[in-house]
């Protein structure tokens, strides 16, 4: 299994609402990041964990909420965002540092 | 502040001919550069990795350069196809640092 894995692929959700990103992946990789991405943009960092434990938050609102269960899941808690949260949230991990990154599809998230 | 830049918004090119395009960084000191690959509505593709003692590195039509001196990455696609249309990050990291940061991207657009 060579793939990262993201669900949902959409999401529509309202300002109050409390929904998770899942990503998963069986490489056996032991890094994992959250990136989000904007229309026309680069991805930008926002979370990485190492060995299953948060390594770096790129100061992101505590709104968004990572959480590595084992070493092939990684979540996203998001309650209370905005519409300017609206964006495809990637997914990534990597065997090592200096290796290359495998990204999941992204879950396109819309916030009404 | 850090920057990565790359070269122009958008490249269109005729079939067949070489796609060259260009990564510029200030304010890093990166032990590696890395280019991906991104379609529209998907997560960005891991193409090649150059290290910051390798001058050059190719993978099958690819080829990238690093001059670490220039603060310069170029990224070559020989005898380009309409496949090829796709935009093109270069990421890098900060020495020592498990995380990637991303370039603005290239759209690069092959006319047959």
């Amino acid at each position: 299994d060579t793939e990262v894995t993201q669900t949902p692929k959409h999401l529509v959700m309202g300002m109050t609402n409390k929904k998770s990103l899942k990503c998963e992946q069986h490489m056996g990789h032991r890094a994992m990041y959250w990136y989000k991405q904007k229309a026309k943009k680069p991805p930008e960092l926002m979370f990485v964990y190492s060995y299953e434990k948060l390594s770096i938050n790129e100061s992101v609102p505590s709104r968004f909420s990572p959480e590595c269960p084992n070493s092939s899941l990684l979540n996203l808690h998001l309650h209370a965002l905005q519409p300017e949260d609206s964006a495809l949230y990637l997914c990534a991990s990597s065997q090592e540092w200096g290796d290359g990154y495998t990204f999941g599809s992204g879950t396109r998230l819309t916030v009404v | 502040s850090q920057k990565i830049e790359q070269n122009s918004e958008a490249l269109n090119i005729q079939e067949g001919k070489t796609a060259t395009l260009t990564c510029n960084y200030t304010n890093y000191s990166p032990a590696y550069l890395q280019w991906y690959r991104q379609d529209p509505g998907r997560g960005p593709v891991f193409l090649l990795l150059i290290r910051e003692n390798e001058k050059e590195k190719r993978k099958e039509r690819l080829k990238v350069t690093f001059d670490t001196t220039l603060k310069q990455s170029l990224f070559h696609i020989t005898a380009s196809q309409p496949a090829d249309s796709a935009t093109y990050l270069c990421a890098l990291d900060q020495t020592g640092a498990n995380n990637l940061f991303f370039g603005t991207g290239t759209r690069l657009t092959v006319i047959p």
